[in-house]
């Protein structure tokens, strides 16, 4: 089992561009969350997905920041018009329904310049 | 976070010494997760206490729960190098399963 991946690992992209990261979660496993972690703010939950249904997306900026989960084997964070305070690490995470445990990927790092 | 505690700190110890962090939260959770974040790494679950709980061990992790306070506390004995990193608690405000993080304490040991 390999986990959950995340891609890219790093991105840099310049203000005003788009950034889409990627999430493939472990296999069988039937939620997937989106949080992102900065020094300041710590890890913030942003939205969350149950069998590929949206569920709750409370912490997702209203502009700009869009999920998706097109399939049971990825999802999607894209961001557009990145601004330098968008600047984090992404992480995205799965768990087996019903047992809450939530098994983290690496992260992608997004610098915004 | 209207949802997590706010107790950010750092802790440095020395190895062989004992160390307990603290986690409050602002509301009711039916169970209180437990991870840690190495350098690099995405968090990963250590232990978790639920709500009929009050204490809990893994090895020589233990965490206690007091619903009544609203606070948890993670204590690790006889900390050794390895357990340098970030330790976080995370609570479901919501009952659904959709977790929120605490801001976490840097633990570092120290041989």
């Amino acid at each position: 089992n390999a986990g959950v991946i995340q891609t890219p690992r790093h991105k840099v992209t310049g203000k005003g561009q788009e950034a889409t990261l990627w999430c493939e979660p472990i296999s069988g496993h039937s939620a997937v969350f989106w949080y992102r972690q900065t020094i300041v703010q710590g890890l913030e939950f942003l939205t969350y997905f149950r069998n590929q249904a949206p569920i709750d997306d409370s912490g997702m900026p209203k502009e700009r920041f869009s999920a998706q989960m097109p399939n049971q084997s990825h999802s999607t964070l894209k961001i557009q018009s990145t601004q330098p305070q968008d600047s984090a690490v992404y992480l995205c995470a799965s768990s087996f329904a019903n047992t809450g445990q939530l098994y983290f990927g690496e992260g992608s790092k997004l610098t915004v310049l | 976070s209207q949802w997590g505690e706010e107790n950010l700190q750092a802790l440095s110890i020395q190895e062989g010494e004992d160390v307990t962090m603290n986690c409050s939260y602002k509301t009711y959770t039916t169970v209180v997760h437990w991870y840690r974040q190495d350098s690099g790494r995405g968090p990963a679950l250590i232990i978790l206490i639920r709500s009929n709980e009050r204490e809990k061990r893994s090895g020589r992790l233990r965490a206690t729960l007091d619903t009544s306070s609203q606070s948890s506390s993670l204590s690790i004995t006889a900390a050794q190098c390895e357990d340098t990193a970030v330790y976080f608690c995370a609570t479901d405000p919501t009952g659904y399963q959709n977790f929120y993080f605490g801001k976490g304490t840097s633990l570092t040991v120290i041989p």
